[in-house]
């Protein structure tokens, strides 16, 4: 098992650009999140999906950010246009349906994407 | 959800144990304790979870108080790899779509 996997795990881009931000989550795992961590804010729940379908995006900071997922193996965060305070490192993570019964918030982490926005 | 309160930083020496006090004392009875930790440059690491009875796996233990207000992580041999911020959550399971929300957490520093 390779775990959650995100790419890329470094970026620095200049003010105005996309920046698209992967995330594969674990095989058979059906939740899929998006957390990003500052440390001014530290670590802050942006959206989730159960089943491809995102559930809760409240923490989604405004419309210059999006997510997607697409299939069950595949996630996307997008950022257009990006800005300096977008800085941070934005991990993804997974939970699998099976943990629903004996562990719903057990999730596995990816090692996180450091984004750098001059 | 139920606030929690963490000391925001604690020192161990290696090789002793680390008590890691959790204070959770707004907790409904159907609100589950995690602890979680994330070691420097890494993504956060489950650790261990529990309700009521105290609960132990290959990391750590964890003790619920009776009223399950409080509660405490044990580490029982600290090592200079265990430093790290560790955070405890409560959460209700089973809820479809519940969401775990991390707070400051508490810095652990293992000292040799």
């Amino acid at each position: 098992d390779a775990g959650v996997i995100q790419s890329p795990r470094h970026e620095v881009t200049e003010m105005g650009q996309e920046v698209t931000l992967r995330c594969k989550p674990i095989s058979g795992h059906n939740s899929l999140f998006w957390y990003r961590q500052t440390m001014m804010r530290g670590l802050e729940l942006l959206i989730y999906f159960n089943n491809n379908v995102p559930i809760d995006d409240s923490g989604m900071p405004e419309d210059r950010f999006s997510a997607k997922m697409p299939n069950a193996s595949f996630s996307t965060l997008k950022i257009q246009p990006s800005e300096p305070r977008d800085s941070a490192v934005y991990f993804c993570a997974s939970r699998g349906w099976r943990d629903g019964s004996s562990g719903a918030n057990v999730l596995t982490f990816g090692a996180g994407s450091r984004l750098t926005v001059l | 959800d139920a606030k929690t309160t963490q000391p925001t930083s604690m020192d161990c020496a290696e090789g002793r144990a680390a008590n890691l006090p959790c204070n959770h004392s707004t907790i409904s009875g159907n609100e589950y304790v995690y602890w979680y930790r994330q070691i420097h440059s890494q993504g956060p690491q489950y650790i261990i979870h529990g309700l009521k009875n105290n609960e132990t796996n290959e990391m750590a233990s964890l003790i619920i108080t009776e009223d399950r207000k409080s509660s405490t992580l044990i580490l029982p041999h600290a090592t200079l790899r265990d430093t790290a911020v560790y955070y405890c959550i409560v959460r209700v399971m089973g809820e479809y779509g519940n969401k775990l929300v991390f707070g400051a957490g508490t810095i652990l520093r293992v000292k040799s």
